[in-house]
């Protein structure tokens, strides 16, 4: 089986400031381990992916994730937050032999000019 | 530029009625799925199909159908409309993992 976990709900900050969002994930194997963003009444869009290799992952709109194996953990992560970073992110793990991701409850980042 | 497309942004159907929300991509992905999005509770499975007219049921499939004829076409059918169902509704399809989702179906039955 396979799960994940996005622990806050909501997370808040300041523009200009760093940015994290939190994400752990439970499987069997190695993860396929994804970040989305939603903005309002759209569908999802892909920010980036961990499949193998360097356990820094960069993705769009100036977005990173760092994979760690031992804490089980994926945290979206961007140095400088914008005010249109604001929007719903979802985590999203999968296991090759699954064929089909398990999705976190997302959580809501609000960014404050 | 990939294209996941669904067929309706807004729609409002009557209780009892048989709702049809369709899906086409126009990457020649094998994998397609069926997402019902709620406050609160995230993104929840409801069918997903891996070819043509192959399907497996996700994690809420109770009230629903769905019918792959073709590969890039991906059709959910709530059989008997229900307000429990109201909700917003995504389709996907993957390759390698990665999902492209269509832009959403907001469904209210009334």
């Amino acid at each position: 089986a396979q799960s994940v976990a996005q622990p806050e709900d909501q997370v808040n900050v300041a523009e200009g400031n760093p940015l994290t969002v939190k994400c752990t994930y439970s499987v069997s194997g190695n993860p396929y381990l994804f970040w989305y963003v939603q903005y309002p009444n759209r569908g999802l869009q892909f920010l980036l992916k961990y499949i193998t290799g360097d356990n820094l992952v960069k993705g769009s709109y100036g977005f990173e994730a760092e994979f760690n194996k031992s804490q089980t953990s994926f945290h979206l992560k961007k140095p400088s937050a914008l005010v249109s970073d604001s929007a719903l992110y979802f985590c999203a793990v999968m296991t090759p032999n699954a064929g089909k991701s398990t999705f976190g409850d997302g959580t809501t980042l609000t960014v404050k000019p | 530029d990939v294209k996941v497309t669904q067929s309706s942004r807004y729609l409002v159907k009557r209780t009892g009625e048989k709702v049809f929300l369709e899906c086409v991509q126009d990457m020649d992905h094998e994998n397609m799925f069926w997402y019902r999005q709620d406050p609160g509770l995230g993104l929840r499975l409801i069918y997903f199909s891996y070819d043509v007219k192959m399907k497996e049921k996700g994690d809420i499939p109770e009230g629903y159908s769905v019918s792959r004829e073709k590969k890039e076409r991906f059709s959910l059918i709530l059989e008997s409309a229900s307000t429990n169902q109201t909700s917003m509704y995504l389709c996907a399809s993957s390759f390698t993992g990665q999902a492209f989702f269509g832009q959403g179906t907001r469904l209210t039955v009334v």
